[in-house]
This record gives structure tokens, sequence and C-alpha cells, in this order.
């Protein structure tokens, strides 16, 4: 069973937009992480946020997590048509590296 | 620096053949994955080795699959019989995991095999 569910399941934007995804999840966690994977490729990781963190920033990407509401929202500002693909959010509950994924967001960005 | 090597990118095998997976891990990591991705069920972790052995296997659907990891640089995923509802991309994914259970966090992804069961 999967442990997070993002919403939307897509998302379609323009070059030069943001885009906004989030991720909800059942249980406690030990941190939470994001990960893209274009079509056909395997998935590759974005950032991790741990429990006790509340924000983070990488580049064009910035990552919040609501512990108390069991959420985490990814954000990827000023988007570019390589930004085009699949994200997923990912729990690991006990720091063993034993994700639990979500289904996804589609993310179409186009010129 | 090489990353996750996955082989064979695809196969299509016929109902009842025996197919075997094969993954080389990022040297240095300690933790390998198996997950298997679907349209209808997403990812779904598998199996997942810590220094060679074992430690989940709950996720392996049924007596058909089983995977060994013989060494820190080789693991493998078997399906025998292959059955349609097999079909699916799966992933091999290695990561730094402590002793104590701390680590990176990150998983390195290969680049899948794409199963066919006709």
């Amino acid at each position: 069973s999967q442990q997070g569910e993002e919403d939307p399941q897509a998302l379609s934007i323009q070059e030069g937009e943001n885009a906004t995804m989030n991720c909800s999840y059942k249980t406690s966690i030990n941190n939470l992480q994001w990960y893209r994977q274009n079509s056909g490729r395997g998935l590759v990781h974005l950032i991790l946020i741990r429990s006790n963190e509340r924000e983070k920033h990488s580049g064009r990407l910035r990552v919040t997590l609501d512990t108390s509401k069991k959420s985490s929202s990814l954000l990827i500002t000023a988007s570019r048509a390589a930004d085009t693909a699949s994200y997923f959010c990912a729990t690991d509950a006990n720091s063993w590296g034993k994700l639990q994924f979500g289904a996804g967001t589609q993310v179409v960005v186009t010129p | 620096d090489a990353g996750v090597i996955q082989s064979p990118r695809h196969e299509v095998t016929e109902m009842g053949q025996e197919v075997t997976l094969r993954c080389k891990p990022i040297s240095g990591h300690n933790s390998l994955f198996w997950y298997r991705q679907t349209m209808m069920r997403g990812l779904e972790l598998l199996i997942y080795f810590n220094n060679n052995v074992p430690i989940d296997d709950s996720g392996m659907p049924e007596d058909r699959f089983s995977a060994k990891m013989p060494n820190a640089s080789f693991s493998t995923l078997k399906i025998q019989p292959s059955e349609p509802r097999d079909s699916a991309v799966y992933f091999c994914a290695s990561s730094f995991t402590g002793t104590s259970g701390g680590g990176t966090g990150e998983l390195f992804f290969g680049e899948g095999s794409r199963l066919t069961v006709l």
C-alpha cells in the first residue's frame, strides 16, 4: 500500500510559472523525500527534509513539511520545459531507507 | 562514476518462462532495494537487503518471486514461472545505510527493466 498521496495527479503550466504539488502521508516519519522521474527513466532524488525541519530549499525547489498535518509540499519556481516529469514523494519511517512512494504528480511545462 | 546498473533494459517473454533481472549497485552502498512500478499500483517495494542480507521481503508478491544478493556488487530478482500480471518496470536502487540506521537517506535508482509477459 502507498504511504503518500500526491495532489494534484496532473499539472499543466507554462514556462516561467511556479508549480506546486502536495503530499499527504499516514504514519509518523523520519524523513520525507521528493523524486523526479522522466518518461522511461529511473527516479532521481531531488531533496530530503527531516521530520524536525519545516522548510528546505535547493536551487529552484522549495519543500515544506508539516508533521502535525502529515503533509508536505514541493514548489518549483520559474519552471522550465525540462521540468516536465512525474514527481513523487516518499516517506522513510525508520531511516533504514525503506521508502514508501506516493502515486506521483505528472507535471507538463509548455514553452 | 557509474550509477546503478540494471539488465536487461527490456525483456519480452511468454507466460511460464523464467525471468532473471540483474542489478549492480553503486560501489560502497550497503543497501539494495527492488521496486516494481505499474500504472495501477504505482511503485511497490518488493524486497530490500542490507549488507547482502534480506531484511524485509514482505512486498514479494508470491513464491514465484525470489531475490538474491550473493555479494555486495550483484543482485538478482527471479520470477519463475512468469505470468502476464508480472508485466511492469522493475527498478533496483541502492543507498548507504549506517549500522544504526542512519545514512544519507536518498536512494539511487537504476534505469529499470521493462518486463512484458505475453
